[in-house]
């Protein structure tokens, strides 16, 4: 099976600027769901999708927002970007009917904010 | 909702000494506790994982421990080698509604030759 890509890998943008990253999940997988990484904040959950419906939201404002395609693929998109929304973006694909799925990330989104 | 708790932030030992990483959560109704790994400028992978009603897992050099009652985890690694190195992350996911696993905030395990 193709793993979990996504795209852009690195981006540099500049405050004000809105941004789309993009996630295409493993084949079969109906879920995925969007983290930001940054240095000792761990994994921050922003959203989750499952069969094109946003099911599950973190604590995020609401410059970050989300969708998800009929073949699974989603993108997240942030608004005017600030210097804070620098870090890795990664997105996680899973079947997401179970408790005990296991997430499978995607190599990640290197977003620069100058 | 869940809140899951690691400690420590960083844990430094020498090739062939044992590694232990340990991890609280707050929500009773989770029961699904993976652990991933993330090399440098990798993804985070899975790598050992326990549900709640076993008490241990254990996978070649590394294993899992679970106390439901008092709600901690810890992740074990014996002989430590230097592609141990890596970032840790527990989670937690609750069997009450979301499938989402919560996750502690990493530990930078560095292992030296």
């Amino acid at each position: 099976k193709a793993g979990v890509t996504q795209t852009p890998r690195y981006l540099i943008k500049t405050r004000g600027q809105q941004v789309t990253l993009s996630c295409s999940p493993i084949s079969g997988h109906r879920s995925v769901s969007w983290y930001q990484q940054t240095p000792g904040q761990g994994l921050q959950f922003l959203f989750e999708y499952f069969s094109e419906t946003q099911r599950n939201k973190g604590n995020f404002p609401g410059r970050f927002s989300g969708r998800q395609f009929s073949n699974s693929r989603s993108e997240m998109n942030v608004s005017t970007l600030e210097l804070g929304d620098s870090a890795l973006y990664l997105c996680a694909s899973y079947t997401g009917d179970s408790t005990y799925n296991e997430q499978f990330f995607g190599p990640g989104t290197r977003l620069t904010v100058l | 909702g869940e809140n899951v708790e690691q400690h420590p932030s960083t844990l430094s030992v020498q090739e062939g000494d044992s590694a232990v990483i340990k991890c609280t959560y707050s929500d009773s109704a989770s029961n699904y506790f993976p652990w991933y790994k993330q090399e440098l400028g990798k993804r985070p992978q899975l790598i050992i994982d326990i549900r709640s009603n076993v008490g241990e897992k254990k996978d070649q050099r590394i294993a899992v421990t679970l106390n439901k009652t008092a709600k901690h985890f810890s992740l074990h690694i014996t002989e430590t080698q230097p592609e141990d190195s890596a970032v840790y992350f527990c989670a937690a996911t609750s069997s009450g509604g979301s499938y989402i696993p919560t996750f502690g905030r990493g530990t930078s395990l560095i292992v030296h030759p």
